[in-house]
């Protein structure tokens, strides 16, 4: 049971948008910055978004992200066949004075 | 160009100590900027933080291994280590190191492609 609660699954048709939900609380998402990880099958995850909706140089701007409160999302437009992958959230928790990871969304493009 | 190379035995016996280690180039382990970080993924499931070190030596260990872990930092070498003690078929794992960068808020900006360690006898 992970402490960042994302649906296990999403899906959408290419141009689609599609959004992934994160939820938490207030030892994590609540206080700190959240941050999102896409990973492409056999491959290493890469950051996508850091500090709530900032996108790292060569992410392209159809990734977005937002925070509110406890809870946290990233959107996807235009969605095309190398979005499918699996995508994490994470976030500095208090109570456990570390780092924490939701269980991760599989994203299929239909 | 920051990269990061995970290098360790990929067969560890039950009760026996995992040793990895992670070799950073492009930047130096001495930076205040960040953190040096392990972070591992069993197959088929999700991504599961293990710890971090500071260039001091300074540590934040996940609770649930804090017990088996120690990490530590070699600057002469621009490498940082991992070992967990007393290991079983859980700990069967990738393993990824990455660098945790201070900007807005702590993330992980570099990983390295990680190294598959099987728990077996």
């Amino acid at each position: 049971q992970s402490v960042l609660t994302q649906p296990p699954s999403a899906s959408g048709t290419p141009g689609q948008r599609v959004t992934i939900s994160c939820s938490g609380s207030s030892s994590n998402i609540g206080t700190y910055t959240l941050n999102w990880y896409q990973q492409l099958p056999g491959t290493a995850p890469k950051l996508l978004i850091f500090n709530n909706n900032q996108r790292p140089s060569g992410v392209p701007d159809r990734f977005s992200g937002s925070k509110s409160g406890t809870s946290a999302s990233l959107a996807i437009s235009g969605l095309q066949s190398e979005d499918e992958a699996d995508y994490y959230c994470a976030a500095w928790d208090d109570s456990l004075n570390g780092r924490v990871f939701g269980g991760g969304t599989r994203l299929t493009v239909l | 160009q920051v990269q990061l190379q995970e290098s360790g035995p990929g067969l560890v016996k039950p009760s026996q100590t995992l040793s990895l280690t992670c070799n950073v180039s492009g930047d130096s382990i001495s930076s205040s900027d960040h953190y040096w970080s392990w972070i591992r993924q069993p197959a088929g499931k999700g991504l599961e933080w293990i710890g971090r070190i500071y260039t001091t030596g300074y540590t934040y260990y996940n609770p649930s291994l804090k017990s088996r872990l120690t990490m530590s930092v070699d600057t002469s070498k621009n490498q940082f280590s991992l070992k967990l003690s007393s290991v079983t078929a859980a700990d069967t794992a990738v393993y990824y190191c990455a660098r945790e960068e201070r900007g807005s808020g702590w993330y992980f900006d570099y990983w390295g492609r990680g190294t598959l360690v099987t728990v077996s006898s």
